[in-house]
């Protein structure tokens, strides 16, 4: 069982659809980064939160460290946010570890 | 300020051959973290390198290793290529290491045929 879990893997959604994300881990974290991958490769560091809840634009994550979860949301989805949507946590030795991804496809 | 910055962006070796990839960091940034990212393993942590130290190791064979320069950039190599070494390698700076916000750069893909 990996340490980072995500689902679901795959999601398509229609444009303006609300779309969530969700990220269980069974280690003890001190924080957990939500990243986005566009084709190509670059990554970019949407949020990282150790507790609570985070909003940015049309982007909301939040964690609730005593169920060892945490949720992406977006609201009112657009096809720009077609990505690779990946969890990762701040574990043990101060390293991160990785879910293996949700690929998003946001159709017009 | 520029953002984080890899060279080469693209790379073919044969196996058995070596390679060098480089890594600028945000300036400022004092540390360095390495990914190697596959289809079938997905992300995975490297090393991180902090004021020209190595602070953090993942479980990766001795063929592969970096270092920091005083200037924050940092390098990896892999020596002895294998085809399954094939991958994208992400490197990213943080302000100090440890839980800070990470900075990607675009990653090299390296493909070893």
């Amino acid at each position: 069982k990996n340490e980072v879990e995500q689902s679901p893997q795959n999601l398509t959604a229609q444009e303006g659809e609300f779309i969530t994300i969700n990220c269980s881990y069974s280690v003890g974290i001190s924080a957990l980064h939500w990243l986005q991958q566009h084709p190509g490769g670059g990554i970019v560091s949407l949020f990282m939160l150790s507790s609570g809840k985070k909003k940015h634009g049309r982007l909301i994550a939040t964690i609730n460290i005593q169920e060892k979860h945490s949720s992406l949301h977006i609201t009112a989805s657009h096809p720009r946010d077609s990505a690779v949507y990946i969890c990762a946590v701040w574990s043990s030795g101060s390293r991160l570890t990785f879910g293996e991804g949700t690929q998003l496809t946001v159709n017009p | 300020k520029a953002g984080v910055t890899q060279t080469p962006r693209y790379l073919i070796k044969t196996r058995g051959q070596q390679v060098t990839l480089s890594c600028s960091p945000i300036s400022g940034h004092r540390s360095v973290s390495w990914y190697q990212q596959t289809p079938g393993q997905g992300l995975q942590f490297l090393f991180e390198y902090f004021s020209e130290t190595q602070r953090n190791k993942g479980n990766f064979p001795g063929r592969f290793s970096g270092r920091q320069f005083s200037n924050s950039r940092s390098e990896m190599n892999v020596s002895t290529l294998e085809l399954g070494d094939s991958a994208l390698y992400l490197c990213a700076s943080s302000l100090d290491g440890g839980i800070y916000e990470q900075y990607f750069g675009p990653g090299t893909r390296l493909t070893v045929t």
